[in-house]
């Protein structure tokens, strides 16, 4: 069964900073990774899209990385400012039962002025 | 268009009552989702929709409905729902996917239900 993890649960950290997240997942056999962003009782914004046979995906100042194999991508934001302060999940896609997604926990990312 | 909409955002309920959730989407797409989320928990899924047919029911109790009356609009009929149903319910479309296919999923909003 697969299991998607993200490390940290919560990241508290100055604007302008540079961070990642990290997501982990058990099975290889995957479709693609999705990585959303949710603010408190929004929907979920899609952000970056990597297909399985990509290494990584770069939008503005994201930039997401996938290592099958290894079953691991990491989400990092350059810069980091106030208004990117959200929840941030990952999402597989995995290849057996591929029309459900299956979500990480979630890093909570706080961004302070 | 690339948005998901869903009706209304927010929504208050006694647990006799009937109501209904819908959401619309103009983007194409042939399969379209419900997932419930608990507060600072990920979403999980409810119902798939596969070219307005139900594809996968997640062992969802009957006072939820799924209803797909054409490949734009999902409802959820709710009744007789109980306190412990109360989150964000979210819906969600992508291009139709299957073995080889590559699709994103877009989100919509949600709707905030309280059942007292």
């Amino acid at each position: 069964k697969q299991e998607v993890t993200q490390i940290p649960a919560a990241l508290s950290v100055p604007e302008g900073e540079n961070l990642v997240l990290n997501c982990s997942f058990t099975d290889s056999a995957i479709y693609n990774l999705q990585w959303f962003r949710q603010d408190p009782g929004k929907g979920l914004t899609s952000l970056l899209l990597i297909q399985s046979s990509q290494r990584e995906q770069t939008s503005g100042r994201l930039n997401a990385s996938l290592d099958k194999s290894s079953g691991r991508s990491t989400l990092y934001i350059a810069a980091s400012q106030p208004g990117d302060s959200a929840t941030y999940l990952c999402a597989v896609r995995p290849i057996t039962g591929f029309q459900k997604l299956v979500f990480g926990t979630g890093t909570r990312l706080l961004v302070s002025p | 268009d690339t948005e998901v909409t869903q009706t209304p955002k927010h929504l208050v309920m006694g647990m006799t009552n009937k109501k209904s959730l819908k959401c619309e989407q103009h983007m194409g797409h042939r399969a379209m989702y419900w997932y419930k989320q608990k507060a600072k928990k990920p979403p999980e899924l409810m119902f798939v929709y596969s070219y307005e047919k139900l594809s996968i029911n997640e062992s969802v109790p009957s006072r939820f409905s799924p209803e797909c009356p054409n490949s734009s609009l999902l409802n959820l009929h709710l009744h007789a729902l109980q306190p412990e149903d109360s989150a964000l319910y979210l819906c969600a479309s992508s291009p139709p996917g299957g073995p080889g296919s590559y699709n994103e999923q877009f989100f919509g909003p949600g709707t905030r239900l309280t059942v007292l």
